[in-house]
């Protein structure tokens, strides 16, 4: 079966780092995704990663590792507004998105 | 700017009525999704198309639900009858259609509830 693994909730520090992982078991891999979702509203993309290692968007970075099945969202210098669900989505082999079950995201000041 | 449309926004509905919901994706996108999204089971793929023919609805229930597009800057969603269980916030997203993975950009859903 196809499965998808985060946690469900994170709780961090304004101005602190977190990383928020995700693990996977899918059949073949064409990428994956991070999607951020606040509460009442639409996800919206954040990044993809479809090879090993770190991409930088600003606060925010995505790592994968194919061979352990592996990626992880970092957010630097959070801010109360980073207060969201964050969705990992991989794309299997048929070109079909699964998706995880999402982290909630709680910032405190 | 180009966004996903959905309407109606909240919809509250007594069990057995019918239910539709409307979606306008992103002029020139040719991908349309159909998601639900409960607390419980995350975000569930009930249809998709490209090029406006229906290529995965494995997600959806048969006997109750069903998606159309009837051109390409609207697609349905509909729900004949309502149940309970059916209570939930139903997105639908867009995409460009031009490769095989792609971004999707999701409109703001539609909040269900059936009593």
């Amino acid at each position: 079966g196809q499965n998808i693994d985060q946690p469900t909730e994170m709780t961090a520090t304004e101005g602190a780092i977190v990383q928020i992982n995700c693990t996977y078991q899918t059949s073949g891999f064409n990428g994956l995704f991070w999607y951020q979702q606040h509460a009442g509203e639409a996800p919206t993309f954040l990044s993809y990663n479809v090879l090993d290692g770190l991409e930088e968007k600003g606060r925010f970075s995505s790592f994968l590792s194919r061979s352990k099945g592996y990626s992880y969202l970092l957010l630097k210098e959070l801010q109360m507004k980073d207060s969201a669900s964050y969705l990992c989505a991989v794309v299997d082999s048929n070109y079909q998105l699964i998706w995880g079950a999402g982290t909630k995201l709680i910032i405190k000041p | 700017d180009a966004r996903v449309t959905q309407t109606p926004r909240h919809k509250v509905t007594e069990m057995g009525q019918e239910v539709t919901m409307r979606c306008q994706p992103i002029l020139g996108h040719n991908t349309v999704f159909w998601y639900r999204q409960t607390m419980m089971q995350g975000l569930e793929l009930l249809a998709y198309f490209r090029n406006r023919a229906p290529l995965d609805d494995s997600g959806m229930p048969k006997d109750r639900f069903s998606a159309e597009m009837p051109d390409a800057t609207l697609a349905t969603l509909k729900i004949q009858p309502s149940e309970p269980r059916d209570s939930a916030v139903y997105f639908c997203a867009s995409g460009p259609g031009l490769a095989d993975v792609e971004t999707q950009y999701f409109g703001p859903g539609t909040r269900l509830l059936v009593l």
